[in-house]
């Protein structure tokens, strides 16, 4: 069965800090990989997401980036974060329609 | 624009008392309509996925329909175990490849 990884659990970071998440997935190949935000009072917000190896789309312009170095691995990083980028951000995979979602990453910008 | 909205934003009911959770969504050529569960602190958790009119789809006392322009979740007599926000989200032949469009969500709270 298929099982996806997030880590860390919680983070705390100051602001003009740098961030990487990491999301690992396990029992599929050349899944579709997601990140999303969840902020308080807020629907999910689709940040990245990559067909394949090294292919990243990005649908919101902001200090966040993406990365899939490995066919289950997918990252989520930032060179200077910004207060507002606290929120809770979920991986997610999919094969097909379906996508399926990570434990999640909380974070707080302090 | 797309767009799923959920209603209402929050449901307190008693253990027992059925109900209804809705989802209106304007999406264009709607290739799915997915249910979640999400409790506090956790991913969401997928419950079901309905394609065309008039299909539904039932786990334990969940029960999930759709229409050209709703889809409804109901619950039947429910437990306090199935308090969560529940999350309502299209997904279209526009956008993005494989992008969802997500309502806010119900919270719901089932009291024993």
């Amino acid at each position: 069965s298929q099982t996806i990884h997030q880590w860390p659990a919680t983070l705390v970071q100051p602001v003009g800090s740098p961030l990487s998440l990491e999301c690992t997935v396990e029992g599929t190949s050349n899944p579709n990989l997601y990140w999303y935000r969840q902020a308080a009072g807020r629907g999910l917000q689709l940040l990245f997401y990559s067909v394949g190896i090294g292919q990243i789309s990005s649908e919101v312009p902001q200090n966040l980036s993406a990365s899939r170095p490995q066919d289950r691995q997918f990252i989520l990083s930032s060179k200077k974060l910004l207060l507002s980028d606290s929120g809770f951000y979920l991986c997610a995979w999919s094969s097909r329609d379906t996508q399926y979602f990570g434990p999640g990453t909380r974070l707080t910008v302090l | 624009e797309d767009q799923v909205t959920q209603s209402p934003e929050a449901l307190r009911l008693q253990e027992g008392e059925s109900s209804s959770l809705n989802c209106s969504y304007t999406v264009s050529g709607l290739r799915g309509l997915f249910w979640y569960r999400q409790d506090p602190g956790k991913g969401p958790e997928f419950l079901f996925t309905l394609y065309s009119a008039g299909e539904e789809k039932e786990k334990e006392r969940l029960k999930a329909t759709l229409t050209k322009k709703e889809s409804f979740l109901h619950i039947t007599a429910p437990k306090p175990e199935d308090s969560a926000t529940y999350l309502c989200a299209g997904r279209g032949y526009g956008g993005s490849q494989g992008n969802l469009i997500f309502g806010k969500g119900t919270k719901l709270s089932v009291k024993p």
